[in-house]
This record gives C-alpha cells, structure tokens and sequence, in this order.
C-alpha cells in the first residue's frame, strides 16, 4: 500500500468547516483512498473513499487532487463529537486496510 | 451501533488466565478481522478470516489463538499473555476480503489489562 502522510493534529473552531489534508504521493493507479475516525476508546468509523472523482456523503466531503498525490477531508460543519484522530488510508483490493498515526482533530467550542 | 458486538468490553487478567474474546457480526458480512491497538500505537492487523478461512496472520504470536465457527461469530482465545500485550483488540468484519472497494465495520473493541 501506498504511504500517507498526515499531520498529527488540527483544531477547529465549532461550525466552521475542518479541512483534513493527506498526502499520498507513491500511489498508484488502482488504488483507493479510505477515510475512518476513532473516537476515544472507540473502534474506526468509515467516513468516506474514493478513486479519482470527489465524493460527498451525509457525513464529508473528498476532494482529490488531479494527479491524486493528495486529498483532503472535509467536514463542512464542525461539531463537539467531530473530535476524533482522523486516518486517510490508501489500498487496493488485494491489501489489508493499515492504519497510521493519523490527524487528531480538536473541535473547539 | 454498527452491528458489531465485542464482548467483554472491559477485562482484566493474570499472566496464567485463559480468557477468550467474542465478536459477533449481525451485518451478514463473510470476513472478519482482529485487529490490535496498543496504547499511542496504530492499529495493528492480527487476523484475517474470510467465509471462517483463516487469510492472514500477521506473525502473531501464538499466545493469540483465533477461532472463526461461522461468518458470524469470531473469537480470540488468550493464554499465557504477558504485560506488553495489554491494549484494546478490535474486531472488524466487511462484506467480503480482496475487493478493490471495502469498508469495514469495527466493533467498540476490548480493553485487556494484563497483571
């Protein structure tokens, strides 16, 4: 799988939109990108994937780059129970999902 | 709720108890997963069953005996654990292993403290 890099932390003022970026910059053509969260002392949460197009669901936005060496994560209004550790995660169907260090997201009243 | 139960939520235990972890899947999913995670570590990937076929170990040690009956139910048998194996262990199952697109579902996980 490809490698990620993700900073270790972000604040977020509640209501404002939290834009989570992730760098992939090896990855390759066959690959997908994953978003999960873990709240506290909770399993992963699947947010969000996507190939080449940007998605969208009821819970974020993915926007990736044309080259696809980057995304971000948006999260378009920001609560209290948003703050979590945020994992951008890249595979191909023949891979394991690996999970990194991630970015803790601190949404701030 | 994500249809992934884990039971105990919490356990504690000696180096010499033998305990056993359950998960149970009400998602109809055929693959499941252990997964570890140690105190400011990433998750780490144990186990692998896909339709009660074991497809990966990932060089765990063999104090850690998985057990798959069914597509529904995994469980995790401990023995003989020492103090470093103390960590929450997540269970996880997804509709299939091996497609390009797969999400996973994870349960609330156990919290093992090992005395």
């Amino acid at each position: 799988d490809a490698k990620t890099t993700q900073p270790p932390s972000m604040d977020c003022a509640e209501g404002r939109a939290a834009n989570l970026p992730c760098n992939h910059s090896t990855i390759s053509g066959n690959e997908y990108v994953y978003w999960y969260r873990q709240i506290h002392s909770q399993g992963p949460q699947y947010i969000i994937h996507g190939l080449k197009n940007n998605e969208t669901n009821e819970m974020a936005s993915l926007i990736i780059t044309e080259d696809r060496k980057s995304s971000t994560l948006i999260l378009p209004h920001a609560t209290l129970r948003d703050t979590a550790v945020y994992y951008c995660i890249v595979r191909t169907g023949a891979n394991n999902l690996f999970f990194g260090t991630g970015t803790r997201l601190t949404v701030i009243p | 709720e994500t249809g992934v139960t884990q039971t105990p939520r919490h356990l504690v235990m000696g180096m010499t108890n033998k305990k056993s972890l359950k998960c149970e899947q009400h998602l109809g999913h055929n693959a499941m997963y252990w997964y570890k995670q140690s105190a400011k570590k990433p998750l780490e990937l144990m186990f692998v069953y896909n339709f009660k076929e074991q497809t990966e170990n990932n060089s765990v040690p063999s104090r850690f005996s998985p057990e798959c009956p069914n597509s529904s139910h995994l469980f995790l048998h401990l023995h003989t654990l020492q103090p470093e194996d103390s960590a929450l262990y997540l269970c996880a199952s997804s509709q299939d292993w091996g497609r390009a697109v797969e999400k996973l579902f994870f349960g609330s996980g156990t919290q093992l403290s090992v005395l």
